[in-house]
């Protein structure tokens, strides 16, 4: 396979923070996207990082080290909507390569 | 502008048949691509189109074709259906890629299931 490597599920209460960790070969690396699913719809664009460092948007921030083929995505304040899938998918030329995702469960 | 749209939404065959799932998009993207989601196994991407009359083949395209003969369109084709085609197939498309960021835009998907 591609080798991208994330948690298959994780919980978390609401109002916490919480980290997805994702893992890549470095290979052909053109950029990291995360990407969020809601159960039974399509995945929504959450951020983009080509180079190393934090790019925070509101709620939700996205790293990359591109040493070390690795990523996170940091949901802060989490709110009952955030119960989704959420995708990393490394960009190699004119393709984006998807990890499995990684389910996300917040409760009250 | 309705982004990214499929048909049909759901489908039922039976093995052996044939069927064409339709991608439509009006953003005026080049790169088109279709993708299929199973339990455990992520988005893998089928086969891909960089400009009309393109196509080249992604992780998984055995038993499927496709042809992009307009830009806003890209079919996909499933000659003779079997029972692990049964997925969701998701279409997206995005502006010129390359090492420059490009956003897919993802459809609603197609839900088949093959008997």
């Amino acid at each position: 396979g591609q080798n991208i490597d994330q948690p298959t599920e994780m919980t978390a209460t609401e109002g916490a923070i919480v980290q997805i960790n994702c893992t890549y070969q470095t290979s052909g690396f053109n950029g990291l996207f995360w990407y969020q699913q809601h159960a039974g719809e399509a995945p929504t664009f959450l951020s983009y990082n080509v180079l190393d460092g934090l790019e925070e948007k509101g709620r939700f921030s996205s790293f990359l080290s591109r040493s070390k083929g690795y990523s996170y995505l940091l949901l802060k304040e989490l709110q009952m909507k955030d119960s989704a899938s959420y995708l990393c998918a490394v960009q190699r030329t004119d393709k984006l390569i998807f990890g499995t995702g990684t389910r996300l469960q917040v409760f009250p | 502008n309705a982004g990214v749209t499929q048909t049909p939404k759901f489908r039922v065959l039976k093995t052996g048949q044939s069927m064409t799932l339709l991608c439509a998009q009006d953003m005026n993207h080049e790169y088109m691509y279709w993708y299929r989601q199973d339990p455990g196994m992520g988005l893998r991407l089928i086969h891909y189109s960089v400009g009309e009359g393109t196509t080249a083949k992604g992780e998984v395209p055995d038993g499927y074709n496709v042809s992009r003969l307009k830009k806003q369109n890209f079919l996909l084709g499933l000659e003779s259906a079997a029972p692990s085609q049964t997925s969701v197939y998701f279409c997206a498309s995005s502006s010129l890629s390359g090492t420059s960021y490009n956003e897919q835009f993802f459809g609603p998907g197609t839900r088949l299931t093959v008997l």
